[in-house]
């Protein structure tokens, strides 16, 4: 079955520093992908949606500005938590499907990432 | 935006009873989802039953689809330890991201 990796699976930053999250697709063409974010115990919230080659389309009370997204190929997709604050401190989850194969595309989901910020 | 709602939030039964959890949903969708998460872990696609189906199997588990009530319900029999983890439904609306609900928490005890 389709594989989508997320890199890295744990990170731990200072305050005020920058983290990066990679999402690849390993064997078809994501067109679109999604960032979601989980808080302990709870369940996951979209953030942002992704489409290959344009901007990401944000979520309502999500920052664009602090978490930027990178869709510069079918394959990848990055979030960067910028100047990162403890409250930013969460396990984020990237989801590709690919809508050339139609709507209902399976949506397949990375490892996840738990970011802590010190 | 979320749409999906679990109940319960916490189950708590014994090895070899079944575990039944309930979704419900506002909009509608093309398909909805099932997942698990272990603790601090990704999500693991457990099955997926489309708006035009009503009951689906997959091993130990069966769904179900009510698209006039907008819900479904998940049961696992013969529970398992091995089962204890979270569990989300996700609907699915014509190709965009998927909605998940709050999810119900099942432990099993040995």
């Amino acid at each position: 079955g389709a594989v989508v990796s997320q890199h890295p699976s744990w990170v731990i930053c200072k305050s005020g520093t920058s983290v990066k999250i990679e999402c690849r697709s390993l064997d078809f063409q994501a067109t679109t992908m999604f960032w979601y974010r989980q808080f302990p115990k709870q369940s996951l919230m979209l953030m942002a949606t992704s489409n290959e080659g344009s901007k990401a389309t944000y979520e309502q009370g999500v920052e664009k500005d602090k978490f930027l997204i990178n869709h510069a190929s079918l394959t990848l997709s990055t979030l960067t938590v910028t100047s990162a604050h403890p409250e930013d401190s969460s396990f984020y989850i990237c989801s590709a499907r690919d809508r050339n194969r139609g709507l209902e595309a399976e949506a397949f989901f990375g490892q996840g990432t738990r970011l802590t910020v010190v | 935006s979320q749409q999906g709602e679990e109940d319960p939030q916490a189950l708590s039964i014994q090895e070899g009873e079944n575990a039944t959890m309930n979704c419900s949903y506002k909009t509608s969708i093309n398909n909805l989802q099932w997942y698990r998460q272990n603790s601090g872990r990704g999500l693991v696609h457990l099955i997926l039953i489309r708006s035009n189906e009503r009951e689906k199997h997959s091993g130990r588990l069966r769904v179900t689809l009510d698209t006039s009530k907008k819900s479904s319900s998940l049961l696992i029999t013969a529970s398992r330890a091995a089962d204890t983890a979270s569990y989300f439904c996700a609907t699915d609306a014509y190709g965009y991201a998927l909605n998940f609900g709050k999810g119900t928490s099942l432990l099993v005890t040995p």
